[in-house]
């Protein structure tokens, strides 16, 4: 089915592990955007990109890299995951840059 | 960078109209979004204001005014299903940058 899919749902992970999520649009939509929302803080933006191999920082990327090889492809991995990473993430993608499109979410949990 | 302020919460009853505001500051504004979250869901597209004036989709309407830095989302003939967090987004242009930048969120409670 055509649309952005993030996986996985949900994810239990300890502390100082690696973790990535996924996520796949199938619209080519060039540009392609990582938030995490937290209680009291709305959708906070770690990465986005413009294009394949085009990504830039957003307001707390700290701790988080990413990558974009493919125009469909914009995974998110944690590199040694801590307990303030707790959070749902969502990634979004868009073609015109007005209507943005976000995908189900990944409930992440650090423990 | 960008900032936005709505109130954190709005209750109503069904049937009944609500306004939520949102001022921003930015420093090359381009629009202002509205976006709909009910409980454990995606953020959904509700409405695009690039210039001033009033846009109406339904129920619903969004009015900018670039000038005061100010626009709102107006929710008419409320309904339960309304109930749900709703932000409003500013992309600044400056820089040629597209990067969305949300406020927290305005709780809509819609009462029997």
């Amino acid at each position: 089915d055509a649309g952005i899919t993030q996986s996985p749902r949900y994810k239990i992970t300890e502390t100082g592990r690696q973790v990535t999520l996924m996520c796949h649009q199938t619209w080519s939509h060039s540009y392609m955007f990582w938030y995490r929302q937290d209680l009291g803080h709305g959708l906070r933006l770690i990465y986005y990109s413009a294009a394949a191999d085009i990504t830039d920082k957003g307001e707390v990327p700290d701790g988080y890299v990413v990558s974009r090889s493919k125009t469909e492809n914009f995974p998110l991995t944690l590199e040694s995951a801590t307990r303030s990473q707790t959070s749902v993430y969502f990634c979004a993608s868009t073609k015109d840059r007005t209507l943005y499109t976000f995908g189900s979410g990944t409930r992440l949990t650090v423990v | 960078g960008q900032s936005l302020e709505q109130p954190s919460e709005v209750t109503a009853v069904e049937g009944a109209i609500v306004q939520i505001n949102c001022t921003y500051q930015t420093s090359g504004f381009y629009g202002l979004s509205w976006y709909q979250q009910h409980d454990g869901g995606a953020p959904t597209f509700l409405s695009y204001n690039g210039l001033d004036g009033l846009e109406e989709t339904g129920r619903f309407s969004s009015f900018l005014s670039r000038s005061d830095s100010y626009g709102y989302l107006l929710l008419q003939e409320l309904q339960m299903k309304d109930s749900a967090s709703y932000f409003c987004a500013v992309r600044d242009d400056s820089s040629n940058d597209y990067k969305l930048s949300f406020g927290a969120g305005t709780t809509v409670t819609v009462r029997a």
